[in-house]
Parts: structure tokens; sequence; C-alpha cells
């Protein structure tokens, strides 16, 4: 079954820190895509990236990267220069039961102090 | 406006009460999904439709009843409501195939069950 995990409950940083999310999942498949979400204190979530396996290069979208190692079967995040409308609850995703259904990790809340 | 609506946004019912929660998409995304925001569960899939008429269960489908005549709405009912019903609820809708693709959500309903 798939798996995701989010180790980090909570993390606190000062503004301007650079802070690394971390990802860790499960699959069976071969094929597959990974997505990251954030949940700012407003409470929507907002769709941030989506991952194919295929594809292990290193993603850059401003002050966000995100580094894909499937050696390790990670997906981790990383916010450079922080600052404090990063603070929320980010989400890792991963696909499961035929595609039909996104199993997330459980989240890690970001406080980014100005 | 254009995006993902859901309504209402809060709702305190009683115990054993039927309860509508709305949720209605502009886009013409076949997809759509319903989840549930739990402390310490995370987001769960409810139930999810890959177009009109067309429904099935997520992780957690007990107590629950969707419909989905048009490809635009996709209600939940909860037919006797539970206190264990008592969550933030997530609609949303992916215009690809399933959890493959990004799913945008709508703002949630906060339902508390007395």
């Amino acid at each position: 079954a798939q798996k995701v995990t989010q180790a980090q409950t909570e993390i606190s940083v000062v503004e301007k820190e650079d802070v690394t999310l971390d990802c860790v999942y499960e699959t069976r498949d071969t094929t597959y895509y990974l997505f990251w979400y954030k949940q700012p204190p407003s409470g929507e979530l907002v769709f941030l990236i989506r991952r194919n396996s295929f594809d292990e290069q290193n993603e850059i979208s401003g002050r966000y990267s995100w580094n894909f190692q499937k050696s390790t079967s990670s997906f981790n995040f990383t916010i450079t220069a922080s600052q404090v409308v990063d603070s929320a609850v980010y989400f890792c995703a991963l696909p499961s039961g035929s595609a039909r259904q996104l199993t997330f990790g459980s989240g890690t809340q970001l406080t980014v102090l100005p | 406006d254009a995006g993902i609506t859901q309504s209402p946004r809060y709702k305190i019912t009683e115990t054993g009460r039927q309860v509508t929660l709305m949720c209605h998409q502009t886009w013409s995304h076949s997809y759509m999904f319903w989840y549930r925001q739990d402390l310490g569960h995370g987001l769960r899939l409810i139930y999810y439709s890959a177009a009109a008429d067309i429904t099935d269960k997520g992780e957690v489908p007990d107590g629950y009843v969707v419909s989905r005549s048009k490809t635009e709405n996709f209600p939940l009912t909860l037919e006797s409501a539970t206190r264990s019903q008592t969550s933030v609820y997530f609609c949303a809708s992916s215009e690809g195939q399933g959890a493959l693709y990004e799913q945008y959500f709508g703002p949630g309903t906060r339902l508390t069950v007395t």
C-alpha cells in the first residue's frame, strides 16, 4: 500500500532562514507522481507541485525547490530565505488505489518568526 | 467567480440530523472529491466522482452519501450525523485522471455535530 511519511510535525525558523521539509514515501508502483500542497492559516489547500517519478531533476520555483531522490524514496521541499507568509502546514501526497485516491502525509506545520 | 466553492462554510447540527454539504466548480473538471480533515488523521478521502453519475468510495465512506447529476455539482450528505463526523470537509476537483493530476480545493466547510 502507498504510504507517505512526514516525520517533522512542527518546524519553527526565523525569517530569512532556509528550511527543508522532509517527505518519505512507499509505493510498489514503478511510475508514479508526487505532490506538495500548502495549507495556510486561512485553511484552503493550495497545489504547489506535481512531480513524475521519471524526472529526478531538482525543481526550482522562486524561493521554493524540490529534491526528488528515488534511491531514498524522498521528495523534500526547501524554502530559501523563508518569509512569514510561508507559515503554513505543508502536505506531501502520493496517488494510490489505481490512481483514484491521493494519500496525504500527516503534514508539517511550518512557523516562520519575524 | 470561477473556481470551486463550498457551502455552507460553517454548520452546527445535532446528532441524528441529515446534513448536506454543497460543492460547485466552474471549470468543468471531470473529477471531484470529498475529503475530511481531522487532527491526527490528516486528509482522508470520503468519496470521489470521475464524471456525472459516476461515483466511488474512498477511504472513509461510511455514513456519507454522494450524488453527481451535473458535472459542476458534487453534494455530500450525512444521512444521520454523528459526533464522529465533526470535521472540516474539503471538496476538490481535477481535470485529469483521478489523483494523477493536481487537485484544486474549495475553502472547506467546518461541521460541528452536537
